[in-house]
């Protein structure tokens, strides 16, 4: 089945840009929608936005202005960009497939979930 | 944004137990309504979709329901391994957004 795993630094310097990738396993990246979301800790969950197979993407109003989704389909991947990240950005990134499931847009699967640390 | 206020956030009870969890939506969403059960240090695992479908694979012990603004998650006979943190999520329109959680303990 579809596994997804995310890979990126675990700590970014503050004004800095987060990086992150998700790499999918076991199915093709074309013809779905992929997700980033995140739960800071102890917190609950913010989806971030998606792209789809063609590169079309929709963010989170809240993040739009930092934030960049890209894919390479060569390489079964997905990938998020935030920029000027603050110690609000310290957060467990998941990345997920979905929207899916016609217009009942739910998330699933997810990857494991990978922390992200904003220093100062 | 649609803001999404579960209740209660958190929640004693035992195994055998039925416990039902809210989740209110700030405006109308139909069925638009997805719930996940989050266990720690691990991803949120798709439980329903559509108020009162579930996932292949889930338990038939979960039940869903609901329409508009008001939704319930039904857990008929509590099992150890349902002892998580669940989360609903309106699916109605972007932004996505979730709500805040109900922490399931142990009593």
């Amino acid at each position: 089945q579809v596994q997804l795993q995310e890979s990126g630094p675990g700590l970014v310097k503050s004004s800095e840009t987060l990086s992150l990738t998700c790499t999918v396993s076991g199915g093709s990246i074309s013809s779905y929608y992929w997700s980033w979301i995140r739960q800071p800790p102890g917190k609950g969950l913010e989806w971030i936005g998606y792209i789809y197979y063609t590169g079309s993407t929709n963010y989170n109003p809240s993040l739009k202005s930092r934030v960049t989704l890209a894919l390479d389909t060569s390489k079964n991947q997905f990938s998020l960009k935030l920029n000027s990240v603050t110690a609000a950005d310290t957060a467990v990134y998941y990345c997920a497939r979905g929207p899916s499931g016609g217009s009942w847009n739910w998330f699933d699967p997810w990857g494991q979930g990978t922390l992200v640390t904003v220093s100062s | 944004d649609i803001q999404m206020t579960q209740s209660p956030s958190s929640l004693s009870a035992s195994v055998g137990d039925r416990v039902t969890i809210t989740c209110r939506a700030s405006q109308s969403i139909s069925i638009y309504l997805n719930w996940y059960q989050q266990k720690p240090g691990k991803a949120p695992k798709f439980l329903i979709y559509a108020a009162s479908s579930l996932q292949g694979g889930v338990p038939s012990r979960f039940s869903g329901s609901g329409s508009g603004t008001e939704f319930t998650l039904t857990i008929g006979s509590l099992q150890p391994e349902d002892f998580a943190t669940y989360y609903c999520q309106q699916s109605y329109r972007t932004p996505y957004t979730f709500g805040q959680g109900t922490k399931l303990e142990i009593k």
